[in-house]
């Protein structure tokens, strides 16, 4: 089965810790997305890698770090450093060609106390 | 920065009738997505439309777009109590990429 799977489904971390939420895909696509999403709220991009080893802020990076060092893997480290951490975060990935549709995991539920 | 803005933010309709929700942009796009999302789950691809058309069919959704207005319209026909959800519009805008950004969605409830 092709997909984009993420673990954990929920994670508890107590604060100052940092956390690492990973992302896989088998789908063969070049580019890979970080979205983080609050109740009630749209999508905000965390980060995004259109090729390996390679990697640009989205509008929400202050607090967040990733690597790109496989296709298949795009984990995203939330560090100790991002005020208000919990939230709903969600990895997507595509062709990263035009027109760009994103397949997306089931997210991670982070809960910071 | 959030592009797209959804409107209504809720919608709650009976079982049977059609529900339609708007998008509008900011920017010059290539173009327009929707997705759904269920409940703490991910995003589902709905239909795309690109920005030299003007309207597409995918079974009980209908999308209009109108880029003179940057707006768009993503109609759901004869809906079900499995089409509650949240819907999002999705942007390409011509210099950002492979980037989409999202709007804020709209909560359907669809009522048995």
């Amino acid at each position: 089965d092709g997909g984009i799977t993420q673990s954990p489904k929920y994670l508890f971390r107590k604060e100052g810790q940092n956390v690492t939420l990973s992302c896989e895909q088998n789908l063969n696509h070049d580019a890979m997305y970080w979205y983080r999403q609050d109740p009630g709220q749209g999508l905000r991009l965390i980060y995004y890698s259109q090729i390996v080893n390679d990697f640009q802020k989205g509008d929400i990076a202050e607090g967040y770090s990733v690597s790109r060092e496989k296709k298949e893997s795009f984990p995203l480290t939330v560090t100790s450093a991002q005020k208000n951490p919990t939230a709903f975060y969600l990895c997507a990935s595509s062709t990263g060609l035009p027109p760009y549709e994103q397949y997306f995991g089931p997210g991670t539920r982070l809960t910071v106390t | 920065s959030q592009q797209g803005e959804e409107d209504p933010q809720a919608l709650s309709i009976q079982e049977g009738e059609n529900a339609t929700m708007n998008c509008s942009y900011k920017t010059s796009i290539n173009n327009l997505q929707w997705y759904r999302q269920n409940s703490g789950r991910g995003l589902v691809h709905l239909i795309l439309i690109r920005s030299n058309e003007r309207e597409k069919h995918s079974g009980r959704l209908r999308v209009t777009l109108d880029t003179s207005k940057k707006s768009s319209s993503l109609l759901i026909t004869a809906s079900r109590a499995a089409d509650t959800a949240s819907y999002f519009c999705a942007t390409d805008a011509k210099t950002s990429g492979s980037r989409l950004t999202f709007g804020e969605g709209t909560q359907l409830t669809v009522n048995p």
